[in-house]
């Protein structure tokens, strides 16, 4: 059973352009979570998604950041205009429906680094 | 709102030392509370868990139990190994508002040889 996936694992983007940021759950995983982790941070919470809905977004900033997760297909961070600040670690989460422990299970990351 | 407070690093340890590592949380209701790693690079691993209280979760002789008098979950490991040389996050899941995560702020383990 694959792990959370995400890609790339490294992106580049000079300021001004979009960065779309992928992440497959797990197989049989509805609940998809994006975190941020800024240099020598901890994680902050962003966004909960379960399959087409937006369950919670009050972690995400209210201009230039899109998070989706369609009913086929991966879920997509999206950050449009990106600025040096947006350069940070982006960690992406999921769970099964109804996990009693609420254990969520974390991809690897994209490094997005804004030049 | 919820909240985990972890002790500042750098913690830098000789081989075969006992580790501590301090963590309180604040939350409602009866959240779920995890230790997580970060090596150098890489994504967090889930090194243990407890989901109520007096819980003890243990891995890879790591140990941390659940005091909710307390609303503590203090990391240990009675011999550590150059290899536990990472960063560590303390974290809560609650079981009300959406079952986002809370982290620390991490602290960074260093074992020298």
């Amino acid at each position: 059973n694959a792990g959370v996936m995400q890609n790339p694992r490294h992106l580049v983007r000079r300021r001004g352009q979009e960065a779309r940021l992928r992440c497959s759950p797990m197989k049989g995983h509805s609940h998809v979570y994006w975190y941020r982790q800024l240099p020598e941070e901890g994680l902050k919470f962003m966004v909960y998604l379960q399959k087409e809905n937006i369950i919670d977004e009050s972690g995400m900033p209210k201009e230039r950041f899109s998070a989706e997760f369609p009913k086929e297909g991966p879920s997509i961070l999206r950050i449009q205009q990106v600025v040096r600040g947006d350069s940070a670690a982006y960690f992406c989460a999921s769970s099964p429906p109804g996990a009693g422990d609420n254990e969520q299970f974390f991809g690897p990351g994209t490094r997005l680094t804004v030049l | 709102g919820n909240s985990v407070t972890q002790m500042e690093g750098p913690v830098t340890l000789s081989e075969e030392a006992f580790l501590t590592i301090n963590c309180t949380y604040t939350a409602t209701g009866y959240p779920s509370l995890f230790w997580y790693v970060q090596y150098p690079g890489e994504g967090l691993q889930l090194l243990l868990k407890a989901t109520k209280a007096d819980d003890k979760g243990s891995n890879k002789g790591f140990e941390a139990t659940y005091r909710k008098e307390t609303t503590s979950f203090h990391l240990e490991k009675g011999s550590v190994q150059v290899s536990d040389s990472a960063v560590y996050f303390c974290a809560l899941t609650g079981n009300t508002g959406g079952f986002k995560t809370i982290f620390g702020a991490g602290t960074r383990l260093f074992v020298k040889a």
